[in-house]
């Protein structure tokens, strides 16, 4: 079946424009990721949903950065005001469910390179 | 606070087992092992994970020692295609630990040579 896919794959905008990056999971997966990683960084979290709802959003950087998800499924990442130091590869990521033990792995997209210019 | 210590990089010939070894000394007793990789421009894939006993799937096999602090991920016959970084990660089972997050460390570069 699918996995996850993300849109764009790349993305070029210029300092100070509004973007929106998009991840349909896999189907099924209640649970759905947000990740980022910047050039020769590690991967950092950004946000979850359970659902619709997102329990946690202590990782997102700043307030330029929102998230939401509709459905259960699809979810879409925005930057407001985009700055230099948002350029990275953000990467979304779906469950079966939340947690540790059996169907919790969590799957991939490819990511959406953004370059902020 | 990194919770895992591995190795920078490992290289290993094309066939052999590639044996990438995890330091975590101070795991607790409900946090699992988890094993992810991700190989150049792609995002992490999932490989395997444990608690306490020994595990083995399709992919590879997760042996972890008796008192949990460390345990090593074995890929039985590398080829070329498993050249990545893998990353060892430790996750509560607690949902107030929040177990949702998957905090990757530096990981190790696998390299796979002909």
């Amino acid at each position: 079946g699918a996995g996850v896919s993300q849109s764009p794959s790349n993305k070029v905008t210029e300092k100070g424009k509004d973007v929106e990056l998009r991840c349909d999971p896999i189907s099924g997966h209640t649970a759905l990721y947000w990740y980022r990683q910047s050039l020769g960084q590690g991967l950092e979290f950004l946000i979850y949903f359970q659902g619709n709802s997102a329990p946690d959003k202590s990782g997102l950087p700043s307030d330029r950065f929102s998230a939401e998800r509709t459905g259960g499924s699809v979810s879409t990442l925005t930057i407001q005001r985009t700055q230099q130091e948002d350029s990275a590869v953000y990467l979304c990521a779906s469950s079966p469910r939340v947690g540790v033990g059996s169907d919790t792995e969590a799957f991939f997209g490819q990511g959406t390179r953004l370059t902020v210019v | 606070d990194a919770k895992t210590t591995q190795p920078p990089s490992m290289d290993c010939a094309e066939g052999r087992a590639a044996n990438l070894p995890c330091n975590h000394s101070t795991i607790s007793g409900n946090e699992y092992v988890y094993w992810y990789r991700q190989i150049h421009s792609q995002g992490p894939q999932y490989i395997i994970h444990g608690l306490k006993n020994n595990e083995t799937n399709e992919m590879a096999s997760l042996i972890i020692t008796e008192d949990r602090k460390s345990s090593t991920l074995i890929l039985p016959h590398a080829t070329l295609r498993d050249t990545a970084v893998y990353y060892c990660i430790v996750r509560s089972a607690y949902s107030g630990g929040s177990n949702y997050k998957l905090t990757f460390g530096k990981g190790t570069l696998l390299t796979v040579n002909p």
